[in-house]
C-alpha cells in the first residue's frame, strides 16, 4: 500500500521560496512511472492543482501560479519535491501530495498524504 | 475549464437521498471525479471517471452525467456522509475542482 507524507517548513517569509517534499513508502514502486501531483487548500476556501511530474522528468504546471512552481523527482530517495518562488500571503495552505494507482488512469487522486501547513509571513 | 457545484450547501436527513451537481465550461467526455473531505482530512476519492466508484466506497454513492453535466448520489444519507464534497474535471490541466458543496445532517 503506497503512502505519501509531505515535510517541510511550516514558516516562509514573503519573497522567498516555499520548498515541500513528498515522500513515498510502502511497496514496490518505481517511482519514475506514475505520475505525482502536488494540490493546496487555504484555510476554508477549496482545492487548487498545482501541478504533476511523471515519466521521471515531465512536468505540467498550473499558469494561474505564473510560472513560479516547479517539481522535481529524486527515484533514489523515493521523494518528489515542490518549489513555489516569491511567495506572498496567497500562498498561505494546507499542501497536499497525491498519486494515481488506479489502472488506465493517471490523473485521478485516490492516494493522498495527510498535507502540510505553510504559512507565509514575517 | 471552469467547474460549478449546486447547491454549495445541503442539508440532508439520514436515510433520505441527495444529489449534489457539477457543470463544467467544456465537455469533459467521462474525466470527471469526485471526492469526499471529512473535517481535518485529506480529501477522498469517491467517484472515478464519471460513475466507477473507487475501492471500498459504499454502494450508496452513484456518479453519473455526461459532456458538461454531472451528479453525484447518495442513495440513503448516513450520518459519516457529512463533509465537502468536491467534483474535479481530469480532461485537461491545468485540472480544476469545482468549489465545494457543504453536507450537514
Amino acid at each position: 500500500q503506497v503512502q505519501l507524507q509531505e515535510s517541510g517548513p511550516g514558516l516562509v517569509k514573503p519573497s522567498q521560496t516555499l520548498s515541500l517534499t513528498c515522500s513515498v513508502s510502502g511497496g514496490s514502486i518505481d517511482i519514475n512511472n506514475y505520475y505525482w501531483t502536488w494540490i493546496r487548500q487555504p484555510a476554508g476556501k477549496g482545492l487548487e492543482w498545482i501541478g504533476r511530474i511523471y515519466n521521471g522528468g515531465e512536468t505540467d504546471y498550473n499558469p494561474s501560479l505564473n510560472s513560479r512552481a516547479s517539481i522535481s523527482v529524486d527515484a533514489s530517495k523515493k521523494q518528489f519535491s515542490l518549489r513555489l518562488t516569491s511567495v506572498t500571503a496567497a500562498d498561505t495552505a494546507v499542501y497536499f501530495c497525491a498519486t494515481c494507482r488506479i489502472p488506465g488512469r493517471t490523473d485521478v487522486f485516490d492516494i493522498w498524504g495527510q498535507g502540510t501547513m505553510v504559512t507565509v509571513s514575517s | 475549464i471552469w467547474m460549478t457545484q449546486s447547491p454549495r450547501s445541503l442539508s440532508v436527513t439520514p436515510g433520505e437521498p441527495a444529489s449534489i451537481s457539477c457543470r463544467s465550461s467544456q465537455g469533459l467526455l467521462i474525466y470527471l471525479d469526485w471526492y469526499l473531505q471529512k473535517p481535518g482530512q485529506s480529501p477522498r476519492l469517491l467517484i472515478h471517471s464519471t460513475s466507477s466508484r473507487a475501492s471500498g466506497v459504499p454502494d450508496r454513492f452513484s456518479g453519473s452525467g455526461s459532456g458538461t453535466d454531472f451528479t453525484l448520489t447518495i442513495s440513503r444519507v448516513e450520518p459519516e456522509d457529512v463533509g465537502v464534497y468536491y467534483c474535479m474535471q481530469a480532461k485537461q490541466t491545468p485540472f480544476a475542482f469545482g468549489p465545494g458543496t457543504t453536507v450537514n445532517i
